[in-house]
């Protein structure tokens, strides 16, 4: 059974808009999430984390949200360029040990 | 710098035949994975190793064997590999403590 989750599996936006990526989690031990980009025949590559102490951390356009209690977390960019397209995934972890990742969103940013 | 290196990059097996996929890393990290990207399944873990020397099950560890090397190499071997193991395999590593950085993945075809 995933430990992580990520609902949807694809999400367009028009360039310049908000768009926001969610995930959920079930082990309530997790204290350390990532998010990464993949481009096709690539790998992924890393994008934000936070720890579990925080409830918010921001890096440019990119801003991912906890939420502990719900068990979940959220991925924003804003705004969203078309270069932003590609999959995203979530990952979640105890301990820096094993990560386990979602199934990953395909994002379309419309020009 | 070249990161996290895995070779080969594309290999096609008949059902029955084994091989090794090899990995290594450049940036003098503990934490080295194997994971396999499947449509709709994203990211799932085949094994983990938190220090050369120790190997640890993933999510998906049924048909393969792991060898940390050294610091540097993991490699994942595949001893009698079946149709179900057609994916894109992922290698990446990380210092213990953050974000992993994986390779460029290796396409697997198992006829």
């Amino acid at each position: 059974d995933q430990q992580v989750k990520q609902n949807s599996p694809s999400l367009s936006v028009q360039e310049g808009r908000i768009s926001i990526l969610n995930c959920d989690y079930t082990n309530s031990m997790f204290d350390y999430f990532l998010w990464y980009k993949k481009y096709p025949a690539e790998g992924p590559t890393f994008l934000i984390s936070i720890s579990s102490i925080k409830d918010k951390n921001e890096d440019g356009r990119f801003t991912v949200f906890l939420n502990k209690s719900a068990k979940h977390l959220s991925l924003h960019i804003v705004p969203s360029q078309p270069g932003d397209s590609a999959v995203y995934f979530c990952a979640a972890s105890r301990n820096f040990n094993k990560f386990y990742f979602g199934s990953g969103t395909k994002l379309n940013v419309k020009p | 710098n070249a990161g996290v290196t895995q070779t080969p990059k594309f290999q096609v097996l008949k059902t029955g035949q084994s091989m090794t996929l090899q990995c290594a890393q450049d940036m003098n990290h503990n934490s080295m994975y194997w994971y396999r990207q499947d449509p709709g399944m994203g990211l799932r873990l085949i094994y983990y190793s938190a220090s050369e020397g120790t190997t640890d099950k993933g999510e998906v560890p049924n048909g393969y064997n792991v060898s940390r090397l050294n610091k540097r190499e993991f490699s994942l071997r595949l001893e009698s590999a079946a149709p179900s193991q057609t994916s894109v395999y992922f290698c990446a590593s990380s210092s213990g403590f953050g974000e992993l950085f994986f390779g460029e993945g290796s396409r697997l075809t198992v006829l």
